[in-house]
Protein backbone atom coordinates (compact mmCIF):
# COMPACT_ATOMS: atom_id res chain seq x y z
CA UNK A 1 0.00 0.00 0.00
CA UNK A 2 1.57 3.44 -1.24
CA UNK A 3 1.47 5.61 1.81
CA UNK A 4 0.18 8.53 0.31
CA UNK A 5 -2.73 7.73 -2.32
CA UNK A 6 -4.17 9.88 -5.00
CA UNK A 7 -6.79 9.04 -7.91
CA UNK A 8 -4.43 9.99 -11.16
CA UNK A 9 -7.38 10.92 -13.15
CA UNK A 10 -7.25 12.76 -15.31
CA UNK A 11 -10.57 14.47 -13.61
CA UNK A 12 -12.59 16.89 -15.96
CA UNK A 13 -14.82 19.68 -14.71
CA UNK A 14 -16.20 22.36 -16.72
CA UNK A 15 -15.34 25.91 -16.19
CA UNK A 16 -16.92 27.71 -13.12
CA UNK A 17 -17.86 23.94 -11.81
CA UNK A 18 -16.29 22.70 -8.15
CA UNK A 19 -13.33 20.43 -8.65
CA UNK A 20 -12.86 17.78 -5.90
CA UNK A 21 -9.11 16.55 -5.17
CA UNK A 22 -8.92 13.59 -2.76
CA UNK A 23 -6.02 11.89 -1.04
CA UNK A 24 -5.63 9.25 1.62
CA UNK A 25 -2.60 8.46 3.79
CA UNK A 26 -1.30 5.65 5.72
CA UNK A 27 0.81 6.80 8.53
CA UNK A 28 -1.52 7.99 12.00
CA UNK A 29 1.23 10.15 13.08
CA UNK A 30 1.30 12.31 10.39
CA UNK A 31 0.80 16.15 10.90
CA UNK A 32 1.29 18.11 8.28
CA UNK A 33 -0.56 17.85 5.00
CA UNK A 34 0.10 19.96 1.65
CA UNK A 35 -1.45 20.67 -1.68
CA UNK A 36 1.29 21.51 -4.73
CA UNK A 37 0.24 22.45 -8.02
CA UNK A 38 2.05 21.60 -10.87
CA UNK A 39 2.10 22.96 -14.44
CA UNK A 40 3.69 20.51 -17.03
CA UNK A 41 7.54 20.85 -16.98
CA UNK A 42 7.40 23.00 -14.05
CA UNK A 43 8.19 23.28 -10.46
CA UNK A 44 5.69 22.16 -7.72
CA UNK A 45 3.91 25.35 -6.68
CA UNK A 46 2.58 24.91 -2.96
CA UNK A 47 -1.18 26.32 -2.87
CA UNK A 48 -2.45 25.59 0.37
CA UNK A 49 -1.60 23.57 3.62
CA UNK A 50 -3.48 22.45 7.09
CA UNK A 51 -2.54 20.62 9.84
CA UNK A 52 -5.45 20.55 12.19
CA UNK A 53 -8.99 18.61 12.01
CA UNK A 54 -11.63 20.46 9.15
CA UNK A 55 -11.41 23.02 6.60
CA UNK A 56 -9.28 25.94 5.77
CA UNK A 57 -9.83 28.49 3.32
CA UNK A 58 -7.65 30.47 0.98
CA UNK A 59 -9.60 32.35 -1.91
CA UNK A 60 -11.18 29.55 -4.35
CA UNK A 61 -9.43 26.64 -2.69
CA UNK A 62 -10.34 24.63 0.56
CA UNK A 63 -8.56 22.10 2.20
CA UNK A 64 -10.67 19.76 4.12
CA UNK A 65 -8.42 17.79 6.62
CA UNK A 66 -10.07 14.39 8.38
CA UNK A 67 -7.54 12.54 10.60
CA UNK A 68 -9.88 9.71 12.11
CA UNK A 69 -10.43 8.66 8.23
CA UNK A 70 -6.64 9.83 7.38
CA UNK A 71 -8.20 11.83 4.35
CA UNK A 72 -7.23 15.26 3.24
CA UNK A 73 -9.25 17.09 0.31
CA UNK A 74 -8.87 19.78 -1.99
CA UNK A 75 -11.70 21.84 -3.38
CA UNK A 76 -11.25 24.51 -6.18
CA UNK A 77 -14.71 26.33 -6.41
CA UNK A 78 -15.24 28.50 -9.96
CA UNK A 79 -13.01 26.14 -11.71
CA UNK A 80 -10.68 28.36 -14.35
CA UNK A 81 -8.60 26.93 -17.49
CA UNK A 82 -5.28 28.08 -15.64
CA UNK A 83 -6.56 25.58 -13.16
CA UNK A 84 -5.91 22.77 -15.13
CA UNK A 85 -2.82 20.94 -13.77
CA UNK A 86 -1.52 18.31 -11.44
CA UNK A 87 -2.27 18.41 -8.23
CA UNK A 88 -0.02 16.72 -5.40
CA UNK A 89 -0.39 15.76 -2.02
CA UNK A 90 1.54 15.72 0.45
CA UNK A 91 2.43 14.44 3.70
CA UNK A 92 5.02 14.84 6.63
CA UNK A 93 5.60 12.74 9.72
CA UNK A 94 6.08 14.79 13.09
CA UNK A 95 8.69 17.72 12.71
CA UNK A 96 8.25 17.99 8.79
CA UNK A 97 11.54 16.48 8.73
CA UNK A 98 10.47 13.89 5.49
CA UNK A 99 7.70 14.66 3.15
CA UNK A 100 5.88 11.85 1.18
CA UNK A 101 4.07 12.64 -1.52
CA UNK A 102 1.39 11.31 -3.96
CA UNK A 103 1.83 10.12 -7.35
CA UNK A 104 -0.59 13.28 -8.14
CA UNK A 105 -3.69 13.68 -9.60
CA UNK A 106 -4.07 15.35 -13.33
CA UNK A 107 -6.92 18.08 -13.50
CA UNK A 108 -8.22 19.54 -16.65
CA UNK A 109 -11.04 22.76 -16.63
CA UNK A 110 -12.92 22.99 -19.78
CA UNK A 111 -13.46 26.49 -21.08
CA UNK B 1 14.48 37.82 -6.42
CA UNK B 2 14.22 34.58 -3.75
CA UNK B 3 15.32 31.56 -5.42
CA UNK B 4 16.31 28.42 -5.63
CA UNK B 5 18.51 27.54 -8.48
CA UNK B 6 19.76 24.53 -10.31
CA UNK B 7 22.36 23.48 -12.23
CA UNK B 8 22.27 21.99 -15.33
CA UNK B 9 18.86 22.32 -15.72
CA UNK B 10 18.97 19.78 -18.27
CA UNK B 11 22.31 16.74 -19.01
CA UNK B 12 22.89 13.76 -20.70
CA UNK B 13 25.47 11.21 -19.82
CA UNK B 14 26.34 8.05 -19.79
CA UNK B 15 26.49 5.15 -17.15
CA UNK B 16 29.14 5.70 -14.65
CA UNK B 17 30.52 8.77 -15.35
CA UNK B 18 30.86 11.00 -12.10
CA UNK B 19 28.14 13.94 -12.06
CA UNK B 20 26.79 17.09 -9.53
CA UNK B 21 24.07 18.61 -9.45
CA UNK B 22 24.18 21.95 -7.56
CA UNK B 23 21.45 23.66 -5.85
CA UNK B 24 21.53 26.97 -4.52
CA UNK B 25 19.33 29.31 -2.42
CA UNK B 26 19.37 32.88 -1.69
CA UNK B 27 16.82 32.89 0.99
CA UNK B 28 19.04 32.08 3.80
CA UNK B 29 16.81 28.57 5.09
CA UNK B 30 18.11 26.11 6.58
CA UNK B 31 16.08 23.49 5.81
CA UNK B 32 16.78 21.81 1.63
CA UNK B 33 16.08 18.70 0.28
CA UNK B 34 15.93 16.56 -2.92
CA UNK B 35 13.64 14.88 -4.79
CA UNK B 36 13.27 13.10 -7.91
CA UNK B 37 9.97 12.87 -9.89
CA UNK B 38 8.99 9.98 -12.13
CA UNK B 39 5.78 9.19 -14.31
CA UNK B 40 3.36 7.60 -12.37
CA UNK B 41 5.08 7.67 -8.82
CA UNK B 42 5.44 11.53 -7.60
CA UNK B 43 8.12 12.85 -5.82
CA UNK B 44 10.48 11.02 -4.15
CA UNK B 45 12.36 12.07 -1.23
CA UNK B 46 16.32 11.47 -1.89
CA UNK B 47 18.20 13.19 0.82
CA UNK B 48 17.45 16.30 3.08
CA UNK B 49 19.40 18.83 5.07
CA UNK B 50 18.14 20.11 8.67
CA UNK B 51 21.28 22.37 8.44
CA UNK B 52 24.98 22.70 7.69
CA UNK B 53 26.53 19.95 7.75
CA UNK B 54 23.26 17.69 8.82
CA UNK B 55 21.84 15.33 6.26
CA UNK B 56 19.77 12.22 6.52
CA UNK B 57 18.61 9.56 4.12
CA UNK B 58 15.19 9.92 2.31
CA UNK B 59 13.10 7.39 1.01
CA UNK B 60 15.47 6.54 -2.62
CA UNK B 61 19.18 7.81 -1.53
CA UNK B 62 20.67 4.66 -3.03
CA UNK B 63 23.19 5.38 -5.46
CA UNK B 64 23.07 9.30 -4.18
CA UNK B 65 25.24 11.12 -2.40
CA UNK B 66 25.22 15.11 -1.50
CA UNK B 67 26.78 17.09 1.24
CA UNK B 68 26.36 20.87 3.36
CA UNK B 69 29.40 22.39 3.44
CA UNK B 70 27.36 25.83 3.48
CA UNK B 71 24.16 27.13 4.01
CA UNK B 72 22.95 28.13 0.76
CA UNK B 73 24.98 25.09 -1.24
CA UNK B 74 23.56 21.64 -1.48
CA UNK B 75 24.40 19.34 -4.03
CA UNK B 76 23.19 16.27 -5.18
CA UNK B 77 26.48 13.73 -6.58
CA UNK B 78 26.13 10.60 -8.58
CA UNK B 79 29.19 8.90 -8.25
CA UNK B 80 27.88 6.20 -10.88
CA UNK B 81 25.14 6.95 -12.45
CA UNK B 82 22.77 4.15 -13.93
CA UNK B 83 20.10 4.36 -16.35
CA UNK B 84 16.89 4.17 -13.66
CA UNK B 85 18.78 7.22 -12.16
CA UNK B 86 17.24 8.61 -15.28
CA UNK B 87 14.58 11.63 -14.04
CA UNK B 88 13.72 15.05 -13.20
CA UNK B 89 15.05 16.04 -9.82
CA UNK B 90 13.86 18.93 -7.55
CA UNK B 91 15.82 20.73 -4.89
CA UNK B 92 13.39 22.53 -2.30
CA UNK B 93 14.15 24.83 0.68
CA UNK B 94 12.39 25.58 3.80
CA UNK B 95 12.96 28.69 6.42
CA UNK B 96 13.19 26.17 9.03
CA UNK B 97 13.41 22.47 9.37
CA UNK B 98 10.23 21.44 10.42
CA UNK B 99 8.15 24.18 9.35
CA UNK B 100 7.42 23.05 5.58
CA UNK B 101 4.46 25.26 4.97
CA UNK B 102 6.66 27.52 2.75
CA UNK B 103 8.74 24.97 0.78
CA UNK B 104 10.36 26.52 -2.11
CA UNK B 105 11.14 24.04 -5.35
CA UNK B 106 14.02 24.73 -7.85
CA UNK B 107 13.32 24.80 -11.62
CA UNK B 108 13.78 20.91 -12.07
CA UNK B 109 17.04 19.35 -13.88
CA UNK B 110 16.23 16.58 -16.61
CA UNK B 111 18.89 13.46 -16.36
CA UNK B 112 18.92 11.39 -18.98
CA UNK B 113 21.65 8.38 -18.10
CA UNK B 114 22.37 6.29 -21.25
Amino acid sequence: QKEVEQNSGPLSVPEGAIASLNCTYSDRGSQSFFWYRQYSGKSPELIMFIYSNGDKEDGRFTAQLNKASQYVSLLIRDSQPSDSATYLCAVSHGGGFKTIFGAGTRLFVKA
Amino acid sequence: EAQVTQNPRYLITVTGKKLTVTCSQNMNHEYMSWYRQDPGLGLRQIYYSMNVEVTDKGDVPEGYKVSRKEKRNFPLILESPSPNQTSLYFCASTPLAGKTDTQYFGPGTRLTVL
